[in-house]
C-alpha cells in the first residue's frame, strides 16, 4: 500500500491565483482530513470528511473547499491565493473497519509559498 | 474553549538522556491522548495512545496522562539520536469525527 499520497510536494503561487491540492489514499479509510501546519505551529484542521458526499468544516476553513467524491481521494481547492495560506498542508486519513478513529494516517505534505 | 499547550523548545540531550515531554489541556471533555512523531520535512506519524487516565508503556516510551492536573507527558528512555524530532501532544474533541486538537510541538535533539 503507497498509504496517503499528496501531490505536488512544492508550489509557489501568485496572489489571487487558484489551485487543488491533491490527496489520495488507498487503505479504505472511511473519514479524510486536511490539515496546515505554519512554523512552530501544530496542526490546525482545515476541512475532513467522514465518508464521501459527506464534508465539514474544521478550525480554518476560510479561503478553502473541498469536495469527497470517491473514498479514495480528498482534493483542498484553494480559491484566490493569499500570502497568509502560505503554509505547509498535510491531508490525512482513519478510522479502517474495526480500527481506532484517533489514529490519523498522514500524507509527505504539499508546500506551498504565496507572493 | 479547546487548547493544548505545549512548550515548543528547542530541547537539546546527550545520548542516554531521559527525556520528559508535556502538555496541558483545557478540555475536560477530552478522552483520547496521543504523541506524533515528526521527523524534518515529513508528515507526523502516531507514536502511540492512551485512553483517560493512566499509563502505558511501549518499549522506551511511556505515555501518562492525569487527568485531575489535566496534564499529558512523553517520556522516553536511553533516548537515541534517532529520537531527535518534534513530539506533538494531540486530543480529541470528544467527537466520534476523530477530529484531534494538536500542540505547537517541542523540537526534540538527541546529540551522540
Amino acid at each position: 500500500n503507497a498509504g496517503v499520497t499528496q501531490t505536488p510536494k512544492f508550489r509557489i503561487l501568485k496572489i489571487g491565483q487558484s489551485m487543488t491540492l491533491q490527496c489520495t489514499q488507498d487503505m479504505n479509510h472511511n473519514y479524510m482530513y486536511w490539515y496546515r501546519q505554519d512554523p512552530g505551529m501544530g496542526l490546525k484542521l482545515i476541512y475532513y470528511s467522514v465518508g464521501a458526499g459527506i464534508t465539514d468544516k474544521g478550525e480554518v476553513p476560510n479561503g478553502y473547499n473541498v469536495s469527497r467524491s470517491t473514498t479514495e481521494d480528498f482534493p483542498l481547492r484553494l480559491e484566490l491565493a493569499a500570502p497568509s495560506q502560505t503554509s505547509v498542508y498535510f491531508c490525512a486519513s482513519s478510522y479502517p473497519l474495526g480500527g481506532d478513529p484517533y489514529e490519523q494516517y498522514f500524507g509527505p505534505g504539499t508546500r506551498l509559498t504565496v507572493t | 474553549q479547546k487548547e493544548v499547550e505545549q512548550d515548543p523548545g528547542p530541547l537539546s540531550v546527550p545520548e542516554g538522556a531521559i527525556v520528559s515531554l508535556n502538555c496541558t489541556y483545557s478540555n475536560s471533555a477530552f478522552q483520547y491522548f496521543m504523541w506524533y512523531r515528526q521527523y524534518s520535512r515529513k508528515g507526523p506519524e502516531l507514536l502511540m495512545y492512551t485512553y483517560s487516565s493512566g499509563n502505558k508503556e511501549d518499549g522506551r516510551f511511556t505515555a501518562q496522562v492525569d487527568k485531575s492536573s489535566k496534564y499529558i507527558s512523553l517520556f522516553i528512555r536511553d533516548s537515541q539520536p534517532s529520537d531527535s524530532a518534534t513530539y506533538l501532544c494531540a486530543d480529541d474533541y470528544g467527537g466520534s469525527q476523530g477530529n484531534l486538537i494538536f500542540g505547537k510541538g517541542t523540537k526534540l535533539s538527541v546529540k551522540p
